[in-house]
This record gives C-alpha cells, structure tokens and sequence, in this order.
C-alpha cells in the first residue's frame, strides 16, 4: 500500500532561516511526486511537482524539493524563508495504478518576524 | 481565478439530515475527486470519479456517502444521513486536463460542514 510520511509535524522559525521538510513515501513502482501549500483559512495549492527529469524541481516562491529514489524521499527546501510562508505543508504521491493522490499528514509551518 | 468552485461555503446541519455539497468545476477535466479534512488532521481520499462511474473509494466512503454529475457540470457529493464525525472541511478536486501531469489536483476552496 502507498504512504506518505512527514518528518516534522510542527515547525517554527525566524524570518530568514533556512527550511527542510521530510516526506518519505511507501511504493515500490513510480510515482509523481508533489507538495501542496495550505495558508490559513485557503485552499490546496501546488506548490511544485516532479514526474520526471531532474530530480531537483523548482516551483514558486523560492521553493526546491530534491527527489532521491534511493531514499524514496522528497524533501522540501527554502533557502530562506519569509513571514508569509506561514502554512501547513502536504507531500503528496500519485500513482497511475492507484488513480488518487496521497498525503502526508501535514507540517505546520510558523514563521516569527 | 480558481479551477473549481465550491458551494456551500460552510454549511451546519442537525446529525441525521442529508448533505449535498455541490463542486464546478470550469475546465474539461477528466478525473473528479472527494477529499476531506477533519480539523487538525490530515486530508484523507474519499472517492474519484471518471467517465461518470467512481473510479476508486476508500474505506470512508461508506452506504452514507454517494456522488454523481448528473449534469455533466456540477460534481455532488452527498451524505445521506450525517454524523458528528463527519464534520470536516470536504474538497472537490479535479485532474487530468489534456496533456497535464497525473497526480496534479487543481483543489476547491472547499466546503466546511458541521453537525450537530
């Protein structure tokens, strides 16, 4: 069965720190890999998605994530984050066999000025 | 502009009433999806739905819980009879656009139901 784990449930940093989120996933076949965003009170947003080709992938606002196949890891990275960063944070898996989007159970991110 | 538009927004209900929460969605898309999220936890798969049959359903997804486009528009979700532990923020989500990525949910801002 697919699963997603996050490593960090609860995250809190100062303006200009530097971000990693885990995720670690369960599936031995392929999947598309992804990050959505959830800024409080709003909707899932895409973040950034890899399906294919260079396992780093960039996506908006200044965020990286480096899938490792080995690891069956997908880490989510910002050089440097912002106030307006503060959201909870979903890795997610699909895979065509399965047809669903799976997630992880959420990092909550707080960002202090 | 989002992809998909929700109603209602938030809805309160007496515990045994019927729900429908409705989703539009503006682009063809191929593949439909119920998610919910319980407040504080995660977001869990309900069902998918393509070609006008559900695709796949999880365990949540019990005898309460039916949906159907009857239109080729709207994407209903209904609880037939509701329980407390179904209140939840529920999303509507859709996928699959020709030539986009499999797995690329564009998501509804959502409909909070509770029950009383």
């Amino acid at each position: 069965a697919q699963s997603v784990s996050q490593h960090n449930h609860h995250v809190i940093l100062s303006e200009a720190a530097s971000l990693e989120l885990g995720c670690n996933y369960s599936y031995g076949g392929t999947v598309n890999l992804f990050w959505y965003v959830q800024y409080p009170g709003q909707h899932l947003q895409l973040l950034l998605k890899y399906f294919s080709g260079d396992p780093l992938v960039k996506g908006i606002k200044g965020f990286e994530a480096e899938f490792i196949k080995s690891k069956f890891s997908f880490n989510l990275r910002k050089p440097s984050v912002q106030w307006s960063d503060t959201a909870e944070y979903f890795c997610a898996i699909f895979s065509g066999g399965y047809n669903k989007l799976i997630f992880g159970a959420g990092t909550r991110l707080a960002v202090h000025p | 502009e989002p992809e998909v538009t929700q109603t209602p927004s938030h809805q309160v209900t007496q515990m045994g009433q019927e729900v429908i929460l409705r989703c539009v969605p503006i682009s063809n898309h191929l593949y439909f999806y119920w998610y919910r999220q319980i407040l504080g936890q995660k977001v869990e798969f309900l069902v998918s739905f393509y070609n006008n049959e559900i695709s796949e359903k999880s365990e949540i997804f019990d005898d309460q819980f039916s949906v159907e486009r009857p239109d080729g528009s709207n994407f209903t979700l209904k609880i037939r009879s509701t329980k407390l532990e179904d209140s939840a923020m529920y999303f509507c989500a859709v996928g699959a656009l020709e030539g986009g990525v499999a797995g690329e949910l564009f998501f509804g801002e959502g409909s909070r139901l509770t029950v009383l």
